[in-house]
């Protein structure tokens, strides 16, 4: 069974200060890690699809690396607005395109 | 572009009661999908239809959810009679097919639609 945890539950930084969130995954052969972002009452935005080990993808403060066991989410200089929770999911080579959710980190970004 | 929207955005029922959970998925995705997250539990997958088939209904807790859709367009989920267990956040996503070099799908969530089973 395809399994991802997410590590911290909660993060708590400084405006400016860098950090990494964790997402750990056994899948039965990974055809996709996909990271979201959710806002308090919204739906998961879209982030980033990561297919192979050694991928990195970039978007503002935000950069997703990928190994054979785990995702990292770093964020550089973070402001107030990054303040959200982040989900990681993954989806196997099985022929079914179902996503497996971790339980997500959630970040607070003081000013 | 217009998202995924869901309909209604919260819904309170008695117990034993049925409700109908609305979707309309971005304007030509084929794939849509039906996601829930109960109380303190990470999103889980329910059901994949492709156009108006279903392609995976292997997350679908039991024959008191049914899920349609119509035309391959807009798709529903009722669940009848609701439990107590019932309660949380019902999300609808949708997707194209991959195009270029892309390997999978993207899956874009609605905002989800918070249903409270007293």
């Amino acid at each position: 069974e395809d399994q991802v945890t997410q590590s911290p539950e909660a993060l708590r930084l400084q405006e400016g200060e860098s950090s990494s969130l964790n997402c750990s995954y056994t899948v039965s052969g990974l055809r996709g890690l996909f990271w979201y972002r959710q806002d308090p009452g919204k739906g998961p935005e879209f982030l980033f699809t990561l297919y192979s080990a050694g991928e990195e993808k970039e978007k503002e403060r935000l950069k997703a690396t990928l190994t054979k066991k785990e995702s990292f989410l770093h964020i550089t200089a973070p402001k107030p607005e990054d303040s959200a929770t982040y989900l990681c999911a993954v989806q196997a080579y099985t022929g079914r395109r179902a996503l497996t959710f971790g339980s997500g980190t959630r970040l607070q970004v003081q000013p | 572009e217009a998202g995924v929207t869901q309909f209604p955005s919260h819904s309170v029922i008695e117990k034993g009661q049925t409700v109908t959970l609305r979707c309309d998925p971005i304007s030509g995705h084929d794939n849509l999908y039906w996601y829930r997250r109960v109380m303190g539990k990470e999103i889980k997958f329910l059901l994949h239809f492709v156009k108006e088939s279903k392609q995976d209904e292997s997350g679908m807790p039991n024959n008191r959810f049914l899920a349609e859709r119509t035309g391959g367009t807009y798709s529903t989920l009722k669940v009848q009679p609701a439990e107590l267990e019932d309660s949380g956040v019902y999300f609808c996503a949708s997707s194209q097919d991959p195009v270029g070099t892309e390997d999978t799908d993207t899956q874009y969530f609605g905002p989800g639609t918070r249903l409270t089973v007293l």
